[in-house]
């Protein structure tokens, strides 16, 4: 089990660029989830999906955030256009049915200069 | 709602110490409960979990957790600490729908020699 896949691990970008994140869940996880974590504000849930469904997307904090989960195997999380106050580290995490834990990337930590 | 309390933000000690990081829940009926640690520059990672059954849970690395209901506790415990075990502390808990984690805001361990 190669466990959650996240890339890139680092990104550093321009204000006003976009970035895209990447996520592959664990085979056979029903659930995925975006995170965001930063000192001030700890551990954010940004959205989930359920079934490559996204569920609850109250988390996204504005219009510039979109993600996207086309198959079971794959997920995007992007930033269009990036600000400084995106900077932060991003985790995907899965799960499966029932009540299971969270199983977390490594995540990416981005830096928007 | 459901939430989850780590009243410490930082605890220190000594190597070869016991230690006991606290994390109390709010829910009504009996909580799916766990214990993620995060090291510096990794995701979170599962130690223990408690659904049902028997209150005193085992994990990984030597720590175990026990549910108390009474005091809507449900606390880390590890014997003798090591300096590998400096690192965040996440508690967490499952919605009743199974759909949503609650994660307290973290408790940072310090090991000193």
């Amino acid at each position: 089990d190669a466990g959650v896949i996240q890339s890139p691990r680092h990104e550093v970008t321009e204000m006003g660029q976009e970035v895209t994140l990447r996520c592959k869940p664990i085979s056979g996880h029903d659930y995925l989830f975006w995170y965001r974590q930063t000192m001030m504000r700890g551990l954010e849930l940004l959205i989930y999906f359920n079934n490559n469904v996204p569920i609850d997307d109250s988390g996204m904090p504005e219009d510039r955030f979109s993600a996207k989960m086309p198959n079971a195997s794959f997920s995007t999380l992007k930033i269009q256009p990036s600000e400084p106050r995106d900077s932060a580290v991003y985790f995907c995490a899965s799960r499966g049915q029932g009540f299971s834990p969270l199983h977390f990337g490594n995540g990416t930590r981005l830096t928007v200069t | 709602a459901q939430s989850v309390t780590q009243p410490d933000i930082h605890i220190t000690v000594s190597e070869g110490a016991s230690l006991e990081l606290r994390c109390n829940y709010s829910y009504g009926a009996t909580p799916y409960l766990f214990w993620y640690v995060q090291s510096p520059g990794q995701g979170l990672q599962l130690l223990l979990k408690y659904f049902s059954g028997d209150t005193l849970v085992q994990g990984i690395k030597g720590f175990e957790a026990e549910f108390k209901r009474s005091q809507s506790s449900f606390n880390l415990r590890k014997p003798s600490v090591h300096w590998s075990d400096a690192a965040e502390y996440f508690c967490a808990c499952l919605s009743n729908t199974g759909n949503q984690f609650y994660f307290g805001t973290g408790t940072s361990l310090t090991v000193i020699p």
